[in-house]
């Protein structure tokens, strides 16, 4: 069965760069989330977009946007990056459209390492 | 706002040993709960879920029942294997439709032969 893509799947960015991670949901799923988890730490919700609008939004820095495009993929931009932000992101899909209680499925994470 | 604490962590079992990890939660209206699993290097897996009071989830030998009256959802599982070290997390997802998910700070379990 077809999973959550995520890329690129390590990254390694020096501070005040910029870095785009991507994220290519299930097939059919409507809704993606983004979440952030630092060393030892639990996920935590940066935002999440249902039918290309942005439909919630957690602890995410103003230096980062995201979108979600006619295809449902998804795109996280990260600007002036800083070593705090070094982290696993990840992206999880879910078909809210569907009936159903539908879950969110999670890809591998990208891991962002900033020197 | 919503908040899910687990228990203090690591655990070490020797294999075949009784796990219990204690979830408890706070929430507004009638969240769902889920407890998801991470293996070393890789993403978060779905492990069992309950979406109502008094229901059980169950998967690969762990259960967990939603308890209303006392905002638990604690993980257990009879008989432990080295197969099951990992971190896990309990997480609830509130009753917005959108629904993202929140998490508890994870527990290492480490099962030894």
């Amino acid at each position: 069965a077809a999973g959550v893509i995520q890329s690129p799947r390590h990254l390694i960015k020096e501070k005040r760069e910029t870095a785009t991670l991507k994220c290519y949901p299930i097939p059919r799923h409507d809704t993606v989330y983004w979440y952030q988890q630092g060393p030892g730490q639990d996920p935590q919700f940066l935002i999440s977009f249902y039918e290309k609008m942005q439909s919630d939004k957690g602890s995410i820095p103003d230096r980062f946007s995201a979108q979600q495009f006619s295809d449902y993929h998804s795109e996280l931009n990260m600007s002036s990056l800083e070593l705090g932000d070094s982290a696993l992101y990840f992206c999880a899909s879910r078909a809210i459209g569907l009936a159903g209680d539908n879950e969110q499925f999670f890809g591998p994470g990208t891991r962002l390492t900033v020197l | 706002g919503n908040s899910v604490t687990q228990m203090e962590g690591p655990v070490t079992l020797s294999e075949e040993a009784f796990l219990t990890i204690n979830c408890t939660y706070t929430a507004t209206g009638y969240p769902s709960l889920f407890w998801y699993v991470q293996y070393p290097g890789e993403g978060l897996q779905l492990l069992l879920k309950a979406t109502k009071a008094d229901d059980k989830g169950s998967n690969k030998g762990f259960e967990a029942t939603y308890r209303k009256e006392t905002t638990s959802f604690h993980l257990e599982k009879g008989s432990v294997q080295v197969s099951d070290s990992a971190v896990y997390f309990c997480a609830l997802r509130g009753g917005t439709s959108y629904g993202k998910l929140t998490f508890g700070q994870g527990t290492i379990l480490t099962v030894h032969p």
